[in-house]
């Protein structure tokens, strides 16, 4: 079946960088865009940014645009996501979570199980 | 601050009817992009719910359905459950953002 495996979670200085990956299995690889999302403790979901798997193509939110970079491996069929600068409020949950068309209508159907990032001195 | 704005929390006694409304803009919802709906448990990733127009993934029960009009979403759930109780999320497009975007989520507490 479709499956999305996050790497462990990881405690990071501030500025330092952290580099999450999401193993995508059950699939073809080019078959769905992959999203990143990140939940901050008790907070709501805030989307990060897509990649599309094909090209290497990315759009990144607003939020996180000169801090974020999203790459793929089509080798291994994992997708990476590396947020630098890392800050305190960057503690979160990540997600890593697929979609089909990397449009505006997509839904993210499969999620990962998320990799808690705690930022702490 | 989220784009999309829903209730903090809703309740209700098992077997009866909820909504949980999602209010967006004429740049995200009201511009006509799907709104999706997301159930979400204590510790775990958020799950697909219902998207595009009242789609249900396979075993997404029926007493979930949605709705939407002009810049505004509901999601509907009827004959409430204990099972039902988690946090419930709302999603669509952002055509000034450019990106997608999520409601601040829903407390469902089942009474």
């Amino acid at each position: 079946q479709v499956q999305l495996v996050q790497s462990g979670a990881e405690v990071k200085k501030p500025g330092a960088s952290v580099k999450v990956s999401c193993k995508a299995s059950g699939y073809s690889f080019i078959t769905y865009y992959m999203h990143w999302v990140r939940q901050a403790p008790g907070q709501g979901l805030e989307w990060m940014g897509i990649i599309d798997p094909r090209g290497d193509t990315t759009n990144y939110a607003k939020n996180f645009r000169g801090r974020v970079t999203m790459t793929r491996d089509t080798s291994t069929s994992t997708f990476y996501m590396e947020l630098s600068s890392l800050r305190f409020d960057d503690t979160a949950v990540y997600y890593c979570a697929s979609s089909a068309e990397g449009e505006g209508n997509d839904a993210f159907d499969i999620w990962g199980q998320g990799t808690m990032v705690t930022v702490s001195s | 601050q989220s784009v999309l704005t829903q209730p903090p929390s809703v309740s209700g006694a098992p077997g009866q009817r909820v909504t949980i409304s999602c209010t967006g803009s004429s740049s995200n919802i009201g511009a006509g992009y799907d709104v999706h709906w997301y159930r979400q448990l204590p510790g775990t990733a958020p799950k697909l719910l219902i998207f595009g127009r009242n789609n249900r993934p396979s075993g997404v029960p029926g007493r979930f359905s949605d709705s939407k009009s002009g810049t505004s979403a509901s999601l509907a759930i009827t004959g409430l459950q204990a099972e039902d109780e988690a946090d419930y999320y709302c999603q669509s497009y952002d055509n000034i953002l450019f990106s997608w975007v999520f409601g601040g989520g829903t407390k469902l507490t089942v009474l």
